[in-house]
């Protein structure tokens, strides 16, 4: 039968400013966490990943921060600027047999306002 | 240059037909996947292989069928009994053997089905 829309989660933020986006994830066996950022009509792009033995990561104005004891992640940007805008995706990875196979979040609108 | 591509970017077609959307990547990755995605919402997996000649169903694989002979590629084939084709569809690759567990996305095809 048709599948019901969801609304995304969306955030609205001012150019410079730093932007927030949470993820809770299911799984306490997953052993990788990743984000991705996608523009609309491309496919997922890699921003930045985090093993499960690391409880944060930086990159290039991107921080990601896992807490494991709530199974929460987030993805931290700074100074976000308009060409940010995109919906942001976490993904985990049950760790044992799951071989590759990601588990995607909902995904969340940022939106940069000039 | 290595990646995934996706051919075509858009496809039309006409209810109670099969439709073949084409997959193919030079990463040498053995993993490659299909998702589905509707308007506002995430992704679901469709189907994966792991290896040459095999494959497995994701979570919403009904109405769809894969084949693998080709360690490159991964085409997928809409068919008839699929209630609501039309959609935005994504093939990605991954390297299943170990952590990092990214997958490689491609540009995707969006398919409208009238």
């Amino acid at each position: 039968g048709e599948s019901v829309g969801l609304h995304l989660p969306t955030l609205s933020v001012q150019e410079g400013d730093n932007s927030i986006i949470n993820c809770a994830y299911s799984n306490s066996a997953s052993d990788y966490f990743i984000w991705y950022k996608q523009e609309s009509g491309k496919g997922p792009q890699f921003i930045i990943d985090i093993r499960s033995n690391m409880d944060k990561r930086q990159g290039q104005r991107v921080t990601v921060l896992l807490n494991k004891t709530v199974k929460h992640l987030s993805l931290q940007i700074a100074a976000t600027q308009p060409g940010d805008s995109a919906v942001y995706f976490c993904a985990e990875h049950a760790g044992g047999t799951s071989y590759g196979k990601l588990t995607f979040g909902q995904g969340t609108i940022l939106t940069v306002h000039p | 240059d290595g990646g995934i591509t996706q051919s075509p970017k858009y496809l039309f077609r006409k209810e109670g037909q099969n439709v073949t959307l084409s997959c193919e990547q030079n990463l040498n990755h053995d993993a490659m996947y299909w998702y589905r995605q509707d308007p506002g919402q995430g992704l679901r997996l469709i189907y994966y292989s792991q290896i040459v000649n095999d494959f497995q169903k994701g979570d919403i694989a009904e109405g769809y069928s894969v084949s693998r002979e080709k360690k490159e590629s991964f085409p997928l084939t809409v068919t008839s009994a699929q209630k609501n084709p039309t959609a935005f569809y994504l093939c990605a690759s991954s390297i299943v053997t170990e952590s990092p567990y990214e997958q490689y996305f491609g540009p995707g095809t969006r398919l409208t089905v009238t």
